[in-house]
C-alpha cells in the first residue's frame, strides 16, 4: 500500500529541465523526503534528501512545500546517461515511519 | 555499492528447494533491509532489521524469514521456494532511516 504518488513515465530530451512531482499526503512530521536513481538490474541509488522548503546538490534540486504533501525533483539538463526509474521516498505514519517506496517514475530522455 | 555485498548474485534452484541470500555490510550502520523487485515494478519491502534484536516485517513478507546474525549480517531465507518468488532481490543498509545504500542484488529463478 504505497502511500505515494508519482507519473509512471517522463519522456525528455537532451539539455532540457525535467521536474518530477511525488505526492505524499500522509507523510509523518519527522520524516524526510528521499530521490532514488536505479538503472537497470542495478540497486537504487541516492540522489538527494530533503525536510523542507529547496535542497540543492551537485546533480538536482528538490522542491518542498510548507504543507510537505508532494515533492518535485528537478534534473538540470539531462543527458541520456539519465535516462532510469526515479523513485520517491518517504515514511507513512501508518508504517510507523518505515520508508516505503513509491511506484517510481521511467523517465526517458531522447536525443 | 562494494560496502554492501550479497551473496549468491545470481542463483536457479527448483521449487521445494531452501535457499539462503546473504546480505553483509562494512558501513557501520543498525539498520538493514531486504527488498524484492519484480520485473518492470518498483521496489516492495520484505523484512527490516533496525538492530541486531530488532526484525520487523515489511510488506510482502509471507514465505519468507530472515535472520541478523550481526550488526553487519542480514540473512533472507526461502524456506520452500516457489516460482513466483523468481524476482531480483536487493540487500540496503542505512543510519538512522535516512539515505540508503544498496547492494547489487541477487536474481533468483524458481523453476
Amino acid at each position: 500500500l504505497a502511500k505515494t504518488t508519482q507519473p509512471i513515465s517522463m519522456d525528455s530530451y537532451e539539455g532540457q529541465e525535467v521536474n518530477i512531482t511525488c505526492s505524499h499526503n500522509n507523510i509523518a512530521t519527522n520524516d524526510y523526503i528521499t530521490w532514488y536513481q536505479q538503472f537497470p538490474s542495478q540497486g537504487p541509488r541516492f540522489i538527494i534528501q530533503g525536510y523542507k522548503t529547496k535542497v540543492t546538490n551537485e546533480v538536482a534540486s528538490l522542491f518542498i512545500p510548507a504543507d510537505r504533501k508532494s515533492s518535485t525533483l528537478s534534473l538540470p539538463r539531462v543527458s541520456l546517461s539519465d535516462t532510469a526509474v526515479y523513485y520517491c521516498l518517504v515514511g507513512d505514519r501508518q508504517r510507523g515511519g518505515k520508508l516505503i517506496f513509491g511506484q517510481g517514475t521511467e523517465l526517458s530522455v531522447k536525443p | 555499492d562494494a560496502d554492501v555485498t550479497q551473496t549468491p548474485r545470481n542463483r536457479i534452484t527448483k521449487t521445494g528447494k531452501r535457499i539462503m541470500l546473504e546480505c553483509s555490510q562494512t558501513k557501520g550502520h543498525d539498520r538493514m533491509y531486504w527488498y524484492r523487485q519484480d520485473p518492470g515494478l518498483g521496489l516492495q519491502l520484505i523484512y527490516y532489521s533496525f538492530d541486531v534484536k530488532d526484525i520487523n516485517k515489511g510488506e510482502i513478507s509471507d514465505g519468507y524469514s530472515v535472520s541478523r546474525q550481526a550488526q553487519a549480517k542480514f540473512s533472507l531465507s526461502l524456506e520452500s521456494a516457489i516460482p513466483n518468488q523468481t524476482a531480483l532481490y536487493f540487500c540496503a543498509t542505512s543510519d538512522l532511516g535516512r539515505e540508503q545504500f544498496f547492494g547489487p542484488g541477487t536474481r533468483l529463478t524458481v523453476l
